[in-house]
């Protein structure tokens, strides 16, 4: 399996603030995904992150908010920007490498005050 | 309408029983089916792929598709207490969404002594 590193693994920030998510794949893969995980439900697509152009964002998901790059196949960052409680979740990246395996990164915890 | 459902949980086994954890989906042109595992405060463990209508079995675990019910299922057979977690659904539908993993709502599974 490939191996995701997430940093930081958690944080509490202060509303108004942005945090930026480092994900790094240990292995090359075809395609870099942004989960949220609220507290007490499932996950959620966030965006695609494509390599060298902007993401791909799901509905109710804008780039403003949760600005994504990747600039090459095995890293991508994702920021929250201007954040509120409501931003108060789990963060994971996910590295798809063909049609069996997608595998999460162990996620940063976002506690905003 | 939901797009992918779990059965309600929470479900309770006792040690060595057959655990059975079911999900549907909405889209008929899903084409790949995941089961995670995610114990508390972890990232979700893939446990099970399955793309072909039948059974696929992984030492205890065995997984079932049946795409004209659009309905698949995970079996956990000897079920231990260190399978209790909140097992996931997740599935990727065709066209435009390869690698987009849409959850279900997760059922919580405990296994007692």
């Amino acid at each position: 399996s490939a191996v995701i590193s997430q940093k930081p693994s958690r944080d509490i920030c202060q509303r108004g603030t942005s945090l930026t998510i480092q994900c790094q794949v240990d292995s090359q893969v075809t395609m870099m995904f942004w989960y949220r995980q609220q507290p007490g439900q499932s996950l959620t697509l966030i965006a695609t992150a494509n390599q060298g152009s902007e993401a791909t964002y799901e509905s109710g998901f804008v780039i403003d908010k949760f600005p994504i790059s990747r600039p090459n196949l095995t890293f991508s960052t994702l920021t929250v920007s201007n954040m509120s409680p409501e931003d108060s979740s789990i963060y994971l990246c996910s590295g798809h490498r063909g049609p069996e395996t997608q595998y999460f990164g162990p996620g940063t915890r976002l506690l905003v005050l | 309408q939901k797009e992918v459902e779990q059965n309600s949980g929470p479900l309770s086994v006792p040690e060595g029983a057959i655990a059975s954890l079911n999900c549907t989906y909405s889209d008929r042109v899903s084409q790949s089916f995941f089961w995670y595992r995610q114990y508390s405060g972890k990232s979700p463990e893939l446990i099970m792929s399955i793309y072909s209508n039948g059974d696929k079995e992984d030492g205890r675990f065995t997984a079932q598709l049946n795409k004209a019910s659009q309905y698949v299922s995970l079996l956990i057979r000897d079920s231990q207490p260190s399978d209790s977690a909140t097992y996931l659904c997740a599935v990727i539908a065709g066209g435009t969404s390869y690698g987009k993993l849409t959850f279900g709502q997760g059922t919580i599974l405990t296994v007692h002594p």
